[in-house]
């Protein structure tokens, strides 16, 4: 367990409304992440961040956009709501450090939030 | 470009027959690869990961992997199913970006595994 919580677990919501999801951790890591998950396509990269107020795009970011402006929340919005975006959406947290003898650097996710538009 | 490829969505076996779920990679430099179970209606929870030290890896619930880089392959296997063992599996390899001092994972698409009695 990585400290990952995510607001709200699930939603519903209608086409053309904004919505806003929420990831927050308790350890203090730099790097945060927003995915996609759907059926036959695993997990797409949304956005990233590698530091308070320092985001990138991932792969599949159009109609979204995402805000960083405290370490322990990454925040997730969707401007629009269309219902191409119904999808659960993971946050993940990259962790490193050492283990005994061998170091590690590893992807942690939250318990997902499952978005549904109308 | 890095990417991952899952051969078969679904994977039905027996309770008590071994498990292989396939996974092959594509990568431009030594892959760190992973991989992830998720239980219904959970998170994904790493299951084991190969970052070049050992090419026969042994993760959690009494799976393994072994990466074999002539044949790009990554496949889980475990030698007696469970019940429990149904969930869907995903394989992911890492990308470093280096101007970031970041890391990305690139998933496959998953393999539904089905144990029957």
């Amino acid at each position: 367990d990585a400290g990952i919580t995510q607001s709200p677990r699930h939603k519903v919501t209608e086409t053309g409304t904004p919505v806003t999801l929420r990831c927050h951790q308790t350890e203090n890591h730099r790097y945060m992440y927003w995915y996609r998950q759907d059926p036959g396509h695993g997990l797409r990269l949304i956005h990233y961040s590698y530091g308070v107020k320092d985001t990138d795009k991932g792969e599949v970011s159009d109609g979204y956009s995402v805000s960083r402006s405290k370490t322990e929340d990454f925040l997730l919005t969707l401007e629009s709501a269309t219902s191409s975006q119904t999808s659960v959406y993971f946050c993940a947290i990259s962790a490193s450090g050492t283990s005994g003898f061998s170091s590690y650097n590893e992807q942690f996710f939250g318990p997902g939030t499952r978005l549904t538009v109308l | 470009a890095q990417s991952v490829t899952q051969l078969g969505s679904h994977v039905s076996v027996s309770e008590g027959a071994l498990v292989l779920l396939r996974c092959n990679y594509s990568s431009s430099v030594p892959p760190y690869l992973f991989w992830y179970v998720q239980y219904p209606n959970q998170g994904l929870q790493l299951l084991l990961k190969y970052t070049s030290a050992a090419t026969l890896v042994k993760g959690i619930n009494g799976f393994e992997a072994e990466f074999k880089k002539s044949e790009t392959s990554f496949h889980l296997t475990k030698p007696s199913a469970h019940m429990s063992d149904a969930a869907e599996y995903f394989c992911a390899v890492r990308l470093i970006v280096f101007s970031g001092g970041y890391n990305k994972l690139i998933f496959g698409a998953g393999t539904r595994l089905a144990v029957h009695p």
